[in-house]
């Protein structure tokens, strides 16, 4: 069974609109953590925004934030003000656990283009 | 502070031929991770160390494949002999454990095709 499930392959977002980004997880554990790293054309991953499982309010960072349902173990992406240079692949990640063991799992990424 | 440092950025090999992949994570970081991207399969782990030492293999896919970390601000990911669906893009990442989430930062990824 997929562990983090991203349905949108493709998205697309009109240039200083907000797009959301859907991320599901799948964990039996009570300590997790949800990532999101942007992947550009270049190729690099960058690590975007980090929410702990424990954590009350919802993660934010400058124009990303996370939306964070833990009861329906959800864990979008919020990009505000949506800049041509925001057009990449998207990936959502978990990582189960909290001890020295913990490693992330992926998600299958959403591409998403921002259009003028 | 640098982030994780590979090389090559680019390599194109022969079939049969051996790779080494290099990486240097970031300082003070004590685990060390190797992810493989491709079209097919995503973003795989294929190993991971903490402290330099492996605590999970499980990822590697036969036994072709090898790393190494001798010392902290050193890894290798060696394939030998190389086949062409070995052809991916070899990403280090590393991670401060119990710092900001255990978060995972990337390095440029190593591109590889085997010919």
């Amino acid at each position: 069974a997929q562990k983090i499930t991203q349905t949108q392959p493709g998205m697309f977002v009109q240039e200083k609109e907000a797009v959301t980004l859907d991320c599901t997880y799948d964990t039996s554990d009570q300590s997790y953590g949800l990532f999101w790293y942007k992947q550009p054309s270049s190729g690099e991953m960058i690590f975007l925004i980090y929410q702990g499982s424990y954590d009350e309010q919802n993660a934010t960072e400058g124009r990303y934030s996370l939306n964070f349902q833990k009861a329906r173990k959800s864990a979008n992406l919020v990009i505000s003000a949506s800049q041509l240079g925001d057009s990449a692949m998207y990936f959502c990640a978990m990582r189960e656990g909290a001890g020295t063991a913990s490693k992330l799992t992926f998600g299958t990424g959403t591409r998403l283009q921002v259009t003028l | 502070d640098a982030g994780v440092i590979q090389s090559p950025r680019h390599e194109v090999t022969e079939m049969g031929q051996e790779v080494t992949l290099r990486c240097k994570p970031i300082s003070g970081h004590n685990s060390l991770f190797w992810y493989r991207q491709t079209m097919m399969r995503g973003l795989e782990l294929l190993i991971y160390f903490n402290n330099n030492v492996p605590i999970d293999d499980s990822g590697m896919p036969e036994d072709r494949f090898s790393a190494k970390m001798p010392n902290a601000s050193f890894s290798t990911l060696k394939i030998q002999p190389s086949e062409p669906r070995d052809s991916a893009v070899y990403f280090c990442a590393s991670r401060r454990f119990l710092l900001s989430g255990n978060t995972i930062y990337f390095g440029e990824g190593s591109w590889l095709t085997v010919v």
